[in-house]
């Protein structure tokens, strides 16, 4: 069983704050990592496929970054907004079609 | 609308009990998985189908049973689960494996 480990667990901030999470994997056989948002009550939606050294994705006021040779990836998001609030998944793809997922970072913004 | 649905959407069932899941991707994808959340743990990936062939996962019990007969549907057949079965049961697809995936809403299983 792989490790993918996610940091921190909770986070509450301040409508307007700009936060950051974190996912470590391991660096051997990497294929890719994706994010996703889960929101109550809804399916997890795809945020990034990252498949590079060095990859940087941005969709509107979220990014991420990631580094293989270390692994690990951030995401940011600037300016949180009420609507952000979601448990963000990380997900490390092997070369062997596995995937793992992290236990995700749980966000809530507060107005 | 995610493109992905799963019925049914709530099950409960005995332990000595045959049911099935089932789920439609109307997205034209290649790849579909079964993944198992239960409380406090991560998503846990069961079973994933490239082209209708099965990527073995042995670490899943054969009490869990898939079934791809085409690249639009996939079955998850269950047989005398345990109590600790009990999770939630999403199913995903992707354009092909590796690729972004889409999620239904989930099967939400309880056995009793």
């Amino acid at each position: 069983i792989l490790n993918v480990e996610q940091s921190p667990q909770s986070l509450h901030v301040q409508e307007g704050d700009s936060t950051n999470f974190t996912c470590s994997f391991p660096s051997s056989n990497f294929y890719a990592l994706h994010w996703y948002r889960w929101e109550t009550a809804k399916s997890p939606e795809a945020l990034f496929v990252m498949t590079l050294n060095g990859d940087e994705k941005k969709k509107g006021r979220i990014s991420a970054t990631l580094n293989t040779k270390e692994g690990y990836s951030y995401l940011y998001i600037k300016g949180s907004q009420p609507e952000d609030s979601a448990t963000y998944l990380c997900a490390f793809a092997n070369t062997g079609n596995q995937f793992y997922f992290g236990t995700g970072t749980s966000l809530t913004v507060i107005p | 609308e995610t493109g992905v649905t799963q019925t049914p959407r709530h099950l409960v069932m005995g332990m000595t009990n045959k049911k099935s899941l089932k789920c439609e991707q109307h997205l034209g994808h290649n790849a579909m998985y079964w993944y198992k959340q239960s409380a406090k743990k991560p998503l846990e990936l069961m079973f994933v189908y490239s082209l209708e062939e099965r990527v073995e996962n042995n670490s899943v019990p054969s009490r869990f049973s898939p079934e791809c007969p085409n690249s639009s549907h996939l079955f998850l057949h269950l047989h005398t689960l345990q109590p600790e079965d009990s999770a939630l049961y999403l199913c995903a697809s992707s354009q092909v494996a590796g690729n972004e995936q889409y999620f239904g809403p989930g099967t939400r299983l309880t056995v009793t």
